[in-house]
């Protein structure tokens, strides 16, 4: 089975700062895939970024970095010079690959981020 | 492509009765993925679609819960004789075959039963 767990229900951040969201996982799986999404109060799921099992660098799109470290099975996010508009919920989740090639994912409980003018 | 549209976005509906979410996915997704989330929680795996086959349900999804795709088009989700225990965040999501960087989800449909 796997599981996800975000130990920090909440967290501030003041605008422009950097913050690190928190996510730890555990898979007996060998290949799997990681991910960060973004829900903002209208309630839809937005990606942000992904992180293969077997990736070599911590993936990076924009503002928001994973940082991926495979041997303590932690896959935090990193959101720099953070906006406003980046107050929402975040969610880490972890995908297996089942037989036909489907996709099923499980999500933490997830991390209310608040940005603070 | 305007990406992964439910309807209605909000029901409030008396307990018993019956409810129907509608989703159209992207249209060259052929797996379509049905999840509920409640308050305070992620989002929990409901069922999956590929093409107009289900090929996986939850046991989260009791025999009150029905989905389908008909075509492997758009997909409805119902639930007979809705209960206070259903009211919920709907979310669907559809991705495509070797796609493995996560769906693309709708905005949700919240259910409210009173």
């Amino acid at each position: 089975a796997q599981k996800i767990t975000q130990t920090q229900p909440g967290m501030f951040v003041q605008e422009k700062e950097a913050v690190t969201l928190d996510c730890t996982y555990d898979t007996s799986d060998p290949s799997y895939g990681l991910f960060w999404y973004k829900q903002p109060s209208s309630g839809e799921m937005i990606f942000l970024i992904y992180q293969g099992s077997y990736d070599q660098q911590n993936a990076t799109e924009g503002r928001y970095s994973l940082n991926f470290q495979k041997a303590r099975k932690s896959a935090n996010l990193v959101i720099s010079a953070s906006q406003l508009g980046d107050s929402a919920m975040y969610f880490c989740a972890m995908f297996r690959l089942y037989s036909g090639g489907y996709q099923k994912v499980t999500f933490g409980t997830g991390t209310k981020l608040q940005v603070i003018p | 492509d305007t990406g992964v549209s439910q309807n209605p976005r909000h029901k409030i509906t008396k307990r018993g009765q019956n409810v129907t979410f509608r989703c159209d996915p992207i249209s060259e997704h052929n797996r379509l993925y049905w999840y509920r989330q409640t308050l305070g929680q992620g989002p929990e795996f409901l069922t999956y679609f590929q093409n107009e086959a289900q090929l996986e349900k939850s046991r989260l999804l009791s025999d009150r819960f029905s989905a389908e795709r008909p075509k492997g088009s758009f997909s409805t989700l119902e639930i007979q004789r809705t209960e206070q225990g259903d009211s919920a965040m709907y979310l669907c999501a559809s991705s495509s075959t070797g796609e493995h960087r996560g769906y693309t989800f709708g905005s949700g449909t919240r259910l409210t039963v009173v």
